[in-house]
């Protein structure tokens, strides 16, 4: 079952920051923090993970603090495209097989 | 590049009709593979997953059953579809040694 809580909206204005925050505070040390957007009637993207470093990629920036129990998924200019269902999920890393649990994420509503 | 595909794109059955919905993965070869469903409003639910030909795991007991007979073919069936099986069924796969899971569009079924 899902293992993170997540506001249920959020709204940012065009152009401006949007973070989107996650609590995991059972968060084990072999497990790993995604994030995955869902845009509507599409299926889930995969954005960004990482395990104990603040990680960025051209989409956003994950930052995950010291004692791993919450992270921010910061979105640095975020346009009316971005407006979805942001869904963070801590995953254990098993070889050969993984399982993830989605939960309810959090609807970002982007604003002109 | 890998790409997924589903098929139909939309679906409208009648209860007790059966159903078969089907997956395709190009560009990559032995992926996990996996089906979700989404009720209206609701987070995702892991359905079935696979790490191999002919090789499948349920995560819930219920109406649907799922086979995979070719590496790259992911099947969800059902022999008399219930109304709550009314849902959006997603496939997706992922490499066995990598973490993200890569979704496909999904098929959005009605079952009236």
């Amino acid at each position: 079952d899902a293992k993170t809580t997540q506001p249920p909206s959020m709204d940012c204005a065009e152009g401006r920051a949007a973070n989107l925050p996650c609590n995991h505070s059972t968060i084990s040390g072999n497990e790993y923090v995604y994030w995955y957007r869902q845009i509507h009637s599409q299926g889930p993207q995969y954005i960004i993970h990482g395990l104990k470093n603040n990680e960025t990629n051209e989409m956003a920036s994950l930052i995950i603090t010291e004692d791993r129990k919450s992270s921010t998924l910061i979105l640095p200019h975020a346009t009316l495209r971005d407006t979805a269902v942001y869904y963070c999920i801590v995953r254990p890393f098993h070889q050969g097989f993984n399982k993830f649990y989605f939960g309810s994420g959090t609807k970002l509503n982007v604003k002109p | 590049s890998q790409t997924i595909h589903q098929w139909p794109a939309t679906l409208v059955q009648p209860v007790g009709s059966p159903l078969s919905l089907e997956c395709t993965v190009e560009g990559t070869s032995n992926p996990n593979l996996y089906w979700y469903r989404q009720a209206a409003g609701r987070g995702l639910q892991l359905l079935f997953y696979s790490v191999g030909i002919g090789q499948i795991s349920s995560e819930v007991p219920q109406n649907l059953s799922a086979s995979r007979p070719q590496d790259r073919q992911f099947i969800l069936s059902s022999k008399k579809l219930l109304l709550s099986d009314s849902g959006f069924y997603l496939c997706a796969w992922s490499q066995r040694e990598e973490g993200e899971q890569f979704f496909g569009p999904g098929t959005r079924l009605t079952v009236l």
